[in-house]
């Protein structure tokens, strides 16, 4: 399979507890997004790389929450002292930067996180 | 006033009908266009990708852009049940992230 990868597909935790999930995106994609989605809504941005760098991050993303791409392969996105609030699923998408405008987004399966 | 505006729905056709949804966005510099499909409890699937003004069809998936408007539709012939999903509609300026409506909720009925 060539696709995005993501695990944990579901992590259940407790409130204060740190998580850690994991995107493995499309062999040679230089582009990494992270997606958080509750249900009814559609996916909010939270951050993206192109390659190792980290290029923009929401305002959504608390202090509580980190992500990294080292040497520009996988990516790694942690939540810190978990809230009930963070429970949601956290997509990966991956892109290839390519012609002007034309750049599509592939997810990954996403991981399903509940905060008790 | 939300950035990409879609129709919850749900919005039932019956079978082989054509389904229509629409999305309006806010940001006149958005260049690049998506349809993606959810099953519930899936993640976004692209279905079309849509850059320049007027109708891109794909079997039978149509997406139309309209940028003097500020609209985005996608067609769907001969509906299947197969095909009752949630519909995002998702806007970009180009090299960057996607912002995304809430969704229309299909329902194709026998």
């Amino acid at each position: 399979d060539t696709g995005v990868s993501q695990n944990p597909r579901h992590k259940i935790t407790k409130r204060g507890q740190n998580v850690t999930f994991r995107c493995d995106p499309i062999s040679e994609h230089n582009r990494l997004y992270w997606y958080r989605q509750t249900l009814g809504q559609g996916p909010e941005f939270l951050t993206y790389f192109q390659n190792e760098a980290q290029l923009e991050k929401s305002r959504l993303l608390s202090d509580r929450f980190s992500a990294e791409r080292p040497k520009g392969s996988f990516s790694t996105l942690e939540i810190q002292r978990t809230e009930q609030g963070d429970s949601a699923m956290y997509l990966c998408a991956s892109s290839l930067l390519g012609t002007m405008f034309q750049e599509t987004q592939y997810f990954g399966p996403g991981t399903r996180l509940l905060v008790l | 006033q939300k950035e990409v505006e879609q129709n919850s729905g749900p919005l039932s056709v019956p079978e082989g009908a054509i389904a229509s949804l629409n999305c309006t966005y806010s940001d006149r510099v958005s260049q690049s266009f998506f349809w993606y499909r959810q099953y519930s409890g899936k993640s976004p699937e692209l279905i079309m990708s849509i850059y320049s003004n007027g109708d891109k069809e794909d079997g039978r998936f149509t997406a139309q852009l309209n940028k003097a408007s500020q609209y985005v539709s996608l067609l769907i012939r001969d509906s299947q049940p197969s095909d009752s999903a949630t519909y995002l509609c998702a806007v970009s300026g180009g090299y960057n992230k996607l912002i995304f409506g809430a969704g229309t909720r299909l329902a194709v009925h026998p």
